[in-house]
């Protein structure tokens, strides 16, 4: 069964502490492993997609790192603003599948 | 150019009712999935539809849940004579084809 983990539940953090999210994932074949934002009462916003072991991606503070078997998200220098619940997702790749599969997320509090 | 829409943002209903949840794609997107979001169970997937047809309906409960994407308009979720269980966040995502999932901002649904 397709299945993501991530860890910490949750974390906090003083401003400019960097450190890294986890995400542990076991699905029949990767199309694709996503990485998202979300804040309180809103929808996820998308961050980045890794599509094979070994694939790195960067954004201003944010990095995503993908191997065989998980997936980081690597926060440099954080800050308060980058406090969110941080989501990881699958991809399956089968046929006509689209459907994600989520972890619980990662609750990040930075704190000034 | 857009993001994803939907309406209402906030929907209750009293048990037994129906409720209907709209969402509009982003411009030039023709593929569109409904997710149900519940505190401490995370995003699940519940549909997968291109214009005028379901393509994956796997994370449907088999009664009183349909959806639909017609031609013209936004696709609806609808929900038949609610009950309090249906009570949680409804997220509709669109993509342009086998591409990244888009999210609009939901919809929460209470049942009284």
């Amino acid at each position: 069964e397709d299945q993501v983990t991530q860890s910490p539940e949750a974390l906090r953090l003083q401003e400019g502490e960097s450190s890294s999210l986890n995400c542990s994932y076991t699905v029949s074949g990767l199309r694709g492993l996503f990485w998202y934002r979300q804040d309180p009462g809103k929808g996820p916003e998308f961050l980045f997609t890794l599509y094979s072991a070994g694939e790195e991606k960067e954004k201003e503070r944010l990095k995503a790192t993908l191997t065989k078997k998980e997936s980081f998200l690597h926060i440099t220098a954080p800050k308060p603003e980058d406090s969110a619940t941080y989501l990881c997702a699958v991809q399956a790749n089968a046929g006509n599948n689209r459907k994600l599969i989520w972890g619980l997320g990662t609750s990040l509090a930075v704190n000034p | 150019n857009a993001g994803v829409m939907q309406n209402p943002r906030h929907l209750v209903r009293r048990r037994g009712q129906e409720a209907r949840l709209r969402c509009s794609p982003m411009k030039g997107h023709s593929h569109v999935y409904w997710y149900r979001q519940l505190p401490e169970e995370g995003l699940k997937f519940m549909v997968y539809l291109q214009k005028e047809n379901i393509i994956d309906e796997s994370g449907m409960p088999k009664e009183r849940f349909s959806a639909e994407f017609p031609k013209e308009g936004p696709s609806i979720l609808r929900i038949q004579q609610v009950v309090r269980g249906d009570s949680a966040a409804y997220f509709c995502a669109s993509s342009p084809g086998m591409d990244t999932q888009y999210f609009g901002p939901g919809t929460r649904l209470t049942v009284l």
